[in-house]
């Protein structure tokens, strides 16, 4: 069976400081794989999009980026971070792009202070 | 952006009765997917209804789509207390495009 993963589940940084959070796929192959971010009683935004390595699509412009440097691994990193990327940052795959269901990660707390 | 969004934001039911939040969008879809979310964890997939589909049950859950008017309703039937969670809809085009959500309390 698939599962996926997310960590940390809980993060606190600085503003300013850098971010990583990593995602991780077992159980399935080519996943698509989806960045999401929820503010506090919101609906999900996603943030990026990949149907392979080295494919991903960004939604909304803003002061993260992505990475896929393996078939199943996902990272949403930040150079420096502001107190706007506060939130809950939720991972998710999918068999195939677009229409199809997905399935999601536990999900990071991330508080910047 | 926001394609669906549910009504009502928020709901409090007793076990036993049946719990009714709707979806309504405003483009052309593919299919229309309802998510469930416990607090502070990820989403879980709870049914995919299809554009040229009004009706599909699963379990509990029957949900309805409306393509004319752009609207879905998700129905629980005999609610419990572990259905309290919060209810998205999604709408499907090239990727999902989730709304704020329905807030459920089951009242023991």
């Amino acid at each position: 069976s698939q599962t996926i993963h997310q960590w940390p589940a809980t993060l606190v940084q600085p503003v300013g400081s850098p971010l990583s959070l990593e995602c991780t796929v077992e159980g399935t192959s080519n996943p698509n794989l989806y960045w999401y971010r929820q503010a506090a009683g919101r609906g999900l935004q996603l943030l990026f999009y990949s149907i392979g390595i080295d494919q991903i699509s960004s939604e909304v412009p803003q002061n993260l980026s992505a990475s896929r440097p393996q078939d199943r691994q996902f990272i949403l990193s930040s150079k420096k971070l502001l107190l706007s990327d506060s939130g809950f940052y939720l991972c998710a795959w999918s068999r195939m792009a677009g229409d199809y269901e997905q399935y999601f990660g536990p999900g990071t707390r991330l508080t910047v202070t | 952006s926001q394609q669906g969004e549910e009504d009502p934001q928020a709901l409090s039911i007793q076990e036993g009765e049946n719990a009714t939040m709707n979806c309504s969008y405003k483009t052309s879809i593919n299919n229309l997917q309802w998510y469930r979310q416990n607090s502070g964890r990820g989403l879980v997939h709870l049914i995919l209804i299809r554009s040229n589909e009004r009706e599909k049950h699963s379990g509990r859950l029957r949900v309805t789509l409306d393509t004319s008017k752009k609207s879905s309703s998700l129905l629980i039937t005999a609610s419990r207390a572990a259905d309290t969670a919060s209810y998205f809809c999604a709408t499907a085009t090239y990727k999902l495009s989730f709304g704020a959500g329905t807030t459920v309390t089951v009242r023991a």
